[in-house]
């Protein structure tokens, strides 16, 4: 069965400080990668995904993610981070179960926590 | 542009009382999802449905059923409720099941805040 691994559950960033966040997958075939985001008290949002072609995904509000094949990574960075980037991330591998039907899975999130 | 509706947003119930949660997926989405989120919880998949049949099921309680209408709209029904039922509920909507890209993003509702008294 798949997995999702996201390594930092809490990270707190002052203002224009560079971001990543690891995000790691367990799944032999094809996936296709997301990350989501979930501001304070509010439902989730896509932020970025990857289906296929170039590795490196551009998203809203400046973030990134880059899909490294070889070491089951999908890692969501943004070179300067403000403060209404604080909320919590959630990395998400979207596969197919046994009857061909599309299935996402998520990982356990990261909250991010953006000091002025 | 339309979003994923969710009704109720709040509800507080007792213990082993019912509760329905309903879901409206974004028009001409055929393909409705549920997560269940507890406090400080990642969301958990619970139960999708492609053209009101079931397509795949998690981690769904027995007490939970749920079902998609011939308008693709989705009824989460929880019966016996728990403490530990208490939870937001989000449900989510795509376009279809077998696409060429291989994948179809989710689009979520704002979900629906279970309390457990």
């Amino acid at each position: 069965a798949q997995s999702v691994s996201q390594h930092n559950h809490h990270v707190i960033l002052s203002e224009a400080a560079s971001l990543e966040l690891g995000c790691n997958y367990s799944y032999g075939g094809t996936v296709n990668l997301f990350w989501y985001v979930q501001y304070p008290g509010q439902h989730l949002q896509l932020l970025l995904k990857y289906f296929s072609g170039d590795p490196l995904v551009k998203g809203i509000k400046g973030f990134e993610a880059e899909f490294i094949k070889s070491k089951f990574s999908f890692n969501l960075r943004k070179p300067s981070v403000q403060w209404s980037d604080t909320a919590e991330y959630f990395c998400a591998v979207n596969t197919r179960n046994s009857g061909g039907y599309q299935k996402v899975t998520f990982g356990t999130g990261t909250k991010l926590q953006v000091i002025p | 542009a339309a979003g994923v509706i969710q009704s109720p947003r709040h509800l507080i119930k007792e213990k082993r009382e019912t509760a329905t949660l309903k879901c409206y997926p974004i028009p001409r989405h055929d393909t409705v999802y549920w997560y269940q989120q507890g406090p400080g919880q990642d969301p958990q998949f619970l139960i999708s449905f492609y053209e009101k049949m079931q397509s795949d099921k998690g981690s769904i309680p027995d007490r939970f059923s749920a079902q998609q209408f011939s308008d693709y709209h989705s009824e989460l029904n929880m019966s016996s409720l728990e403490l530990g039922d208490s939870a937001l509920y989000f449900c989510a909507s795509s376009p279809g099941q077998v696409e060429v890209s291989g994948a179809n993003v989710l689009t979520f509702g704002a979900g629906s805040r279970l309390t457990v008294l």
